[in-house]
């Protein structure tokens, strides 16, 4: 089945650091890959999105790319703010499958 | 557009008694989801609406558990009884198309059980 395995927390970098947080996958097919964020007590939102090999998601400042040859979606930001500070999650959907499948969440602390 | 929107936001109940969660998805979303968050399992589908209809509820713990979604714009879930270890944030979200691409998420229900 499908499987999203990504680092664990907690992340705490300083301001204007840089972030990777590494995400790896095990699919189907051909699945479309997603970073969602969570901020303090809020629902999940869509960061960013990928849906072929080699595609590159982008969004405030934050990237990733969709590797095929190494099954990972890094996600990657040259330079946090504080309120970048949240939890990331990886996800994907994979074949015929509608149902996203989602990493276990990594929490992000940036300090000042 | 307002968003997916979920009441309440909090609960706080006491085993044995009947929950109820409620969910609005965004106008023209024709698929809805239901999710469990915990610390210890992360993120859990129960279950996905499409048009209204139950697709798969193959995430739904037990038979305390159930959830309905009478026309497009709302949507129930459920527990009864209610037990501690349901403790949890609920989450509802929607989606325009069939395949569950670009979900859009309320901001959850958190329940308390004690």
């Amino acid at each position: 089945g499908n499987s999203v395995t990504q680092m664990e927390g907690p992340v705490t970098l300083s301001e204007e650091a840089f972030l990777t947080i590494n995400c790896t996958y095990t699919a189907t097919g051909y699945p479309s890959l997603f970073w969602y964020v969570q901020y303090p007590g809020e629902g999940l939102q869509l960061l960013l999105k990928a849906t072929k090999a080699d595609d590159k998601g982008s969004n405030k400042g934050f990237e990733a790319t969709y590797r095929k040859e190494t099954t990972s979606f890094h996600l990657e930001k040259g330079s946090v703010q504080v309120s970048d500070s949240a939890v990331y999650f990886c996800a994907l959907i994979g074949g015929s499958n509608y149902k996203l499948t989602f990493g276990k969440g990594t929490l992000l602390t940036v300090n000042p | 557009d307002a968003g997916v929107i979920q009441s309440p936001r909090h609960e706080v109940t006491e085993m044995g008694q009947e929950v109820t969660l409620r969910c609005k998805p965004i106008s023209g979303h024709n698929s809805l989801f239901w999710y469990r968050q915990t610390m210890m399992r992360g993120l859990e589908l129960l279950i996905y609406f499409n048009n209204n209809v139950p697709i798969d509820d193959s995430g739904m713990p037990e038979d305390r558990f159930s959830a309905k979604m009478p026309n497009a714009s709302f949507s129930t879930l459920k527990i009864q009884p209610s037990e501690p270890r349901d403790s949890a944030v609920y989450f509802c979200a929607s989606s325009p198309g069939r395949a569950q691409t670009e979900a859009f998420f309320g901001q959850g229900t958190r329940l308390t059980v004690v």
